[in-house]
């Protein structure tokens, strides 16, 4: 099983600042598999990024994705007040398809 | 637009079936794709169940394997879950999804609303 770690546990920053999410892979994995979503509190979650670097539909261009290997980053190039929430990396590419423990983007 | 709907009883007993439906529209199943069931227990992450193709295909959660059954009805266009013999570490949301795909280990591009199940007596 393919373990994914995610770090920093929380995030705490303000409006208008970068944020970088990392996460890390037990074993290298294929970037083909490797997926972000952001969930809000009592909201489903929502498909971000695929493919390690493709956004989805309807996804903003401040998001963007990238990795290879055993690591993998999110990036929010500025934060708007909306995409203060959790954020999970999830890869398909191993049985089972595993999720990390998410990380927390709050307002700082 | 394509949505999904989860639907089932929000309460099992421990030791029973838990049985829950996701209705699609916009879409029928059978043009493809891969269609997945996820959970989380309360205030914990994501854990991936299993995913079903319109023809019958499946792919399972190991760990959950020995209790689980997916199904696809192409007429009434939904698939279905069935988790057996029901504990309270079953205790979840439970989402249905669309990968984003016709290829089982691609992301999940569209979910469900999600639905509680508690499992207790």
């Amino acid at each position: 099983e393919i373990v994914l770690t995610q770090s920093p546990g929380t995030l705490s920053l303000s409006p208008g600042e970068r944020a970088t999410l990392s996460c890390r892979a037990s074993q290298s994995v294929s970037s083909s598999y490797l997926a972000w979503y952001q969930q809000k509190p009592g909201q489903t979650p929502r498909l971000l990024i695929y493919g390690a670097s493709s956004r989805a539909t309807g996804i903003p261009d401040r998001f963007s994705g990238s990795g290879s290997g055993t690591d993998f980053t999110l990036t929010i190039s500025r934060l708007e007040p909306e995409d203060f929430a959790v954020y999970f990396c999830q890869y398909g590419g191993g049985s089972p398809h595993t999720f990390g423990q998410g990380t927390k983007v709050e307002i700082k | 637009q394509v949505q999904l709907q989860e639907s089932g009883p929000g309460l099992v007993k421990p030791s029973e079936t838990l049985s829950l439906t996701c209705a699609v529209s916009g879409y029928s199943i059978s043009s493809g794709y891969y269609w997945g069931w996820i959970r989380q227990p309360p205030g914990k992450g994501l854990e991936w169940i299993g995913s079903i193709y319109y023809s019958g295909t499946t792919h399972y959660n190991p760990s959950l394997r020995s209790r689980v059954t997916l199904s696809a009805d192409t007429s009434k266009n939904h698939f279905s879950l069935t988790l057996s013999f029901v504990t309270a570490a079953d205790t979840a949301v439970y989402y249905c999804a669309r990968q984003h795909s016709g290829d089982y280990k691609s992301a999940f591009a569209m979910w469900g609303q999600g639905t509680m199940v508690t499992v207790s007596s």
